[in-house]
């Protein structure tokens, strides 16, 4: 899982599998935003979820919250090679996008 | 699709160089940020700006730090003295609304020897 302080996860996965990675936070905050970032590439936007929100769904992508244990988490299903990113998770605490990120999941998913 | 655009892709500098990494963030959006990537770290947050002047900043973000809006378009990044230390990815973004999505550029990597 993403945390603060601990060193970033790595996902290696069949085509087809589901990839779940998890994120973890230590304050309060005002929405929790998923990214995906290719290698050497920027960061591409994937799902918002504000505090008040407990489960989001875009395409293939669910995102859960839960605020009493300060945690993330993004089920990406059905995967495809195209998947392969790293994915970061970031906290606005102040609903301002003064982003706080992870470290990132690098997920592979092998063809 | 509109984009946020970065220049230079990647500029190397002898330390204590003025560097100006430049964006040209969505056209309707109204907020702007820097963030950075020091290679094998987290994406760190510098600053935001807002109706031409700064909303946030970082306590990374110090004095060699400053940005700049000088036309309608452009969104500049200055370093005035630089560092071995600045040496990252620093992304560019931009957003029209004051919370939500943030559309990043591709990044500015710069190298200081």
């Amino acid at each position: 899982s993403q945390q603060g302080e601990e060193d970033p996860q790595a996902l290696s996965i069949q085509e087809g599998e589901n990839a779940t990675m998890n994120c973890s936070y230590k304050t309060s905050i005002n929405n929790l935003q998923w990214y995906r970032q290719n290698s050497g590439r920027g960061l591409v936007h994937l799902i918002l979820i504000r505090s008040n929100e407990r489960e989001k769904h875009s395409g293939r992508l669910r995102v859960t919250l839960d605020t009493s244990k300060k945690s993330s988490s993004l089920l990406i299903t059905a995967s495809r090679a195209a998947d392969t990113a790293s994915y970061f998770c970031a906290t606005d605490a102040n609903g301002n996008n003064r982003l706080a990120f992870g470290k990132g999941n690098q997920v592979v998913v092998i063809p | 699709e509109p984009e946020v655009t970065q220049t230079p892709s990647h500029q190397v500098t002898q330390m204590g160089q003025e560097v100006i990494l430049r964006c040209v963030p969505i056209s309707n959006h109204l907020y702007f940020y820097w963030y950075r990537q020091i290679l094998g770290q987290k994406v760190e947050f510098l600053v935001s700006f807002y109706n031409n002047e700064i909303s946030e900043k970082s306590e990374i973000f110090d004095d060699q730090f400053s940005v700049e809006r000088p036309d309608g378009s452009n969104f500049t990044l200055k370093i005035r003295s630089t560092k071995l230390e600045d040496s990252a990815m620093y992304f560019c973004a931009s957003s029209e609304e004051v919370t939500g999505e943030l559309f990043f550029g591709e990044g500015s990597r710069l190298t200081v020897l």
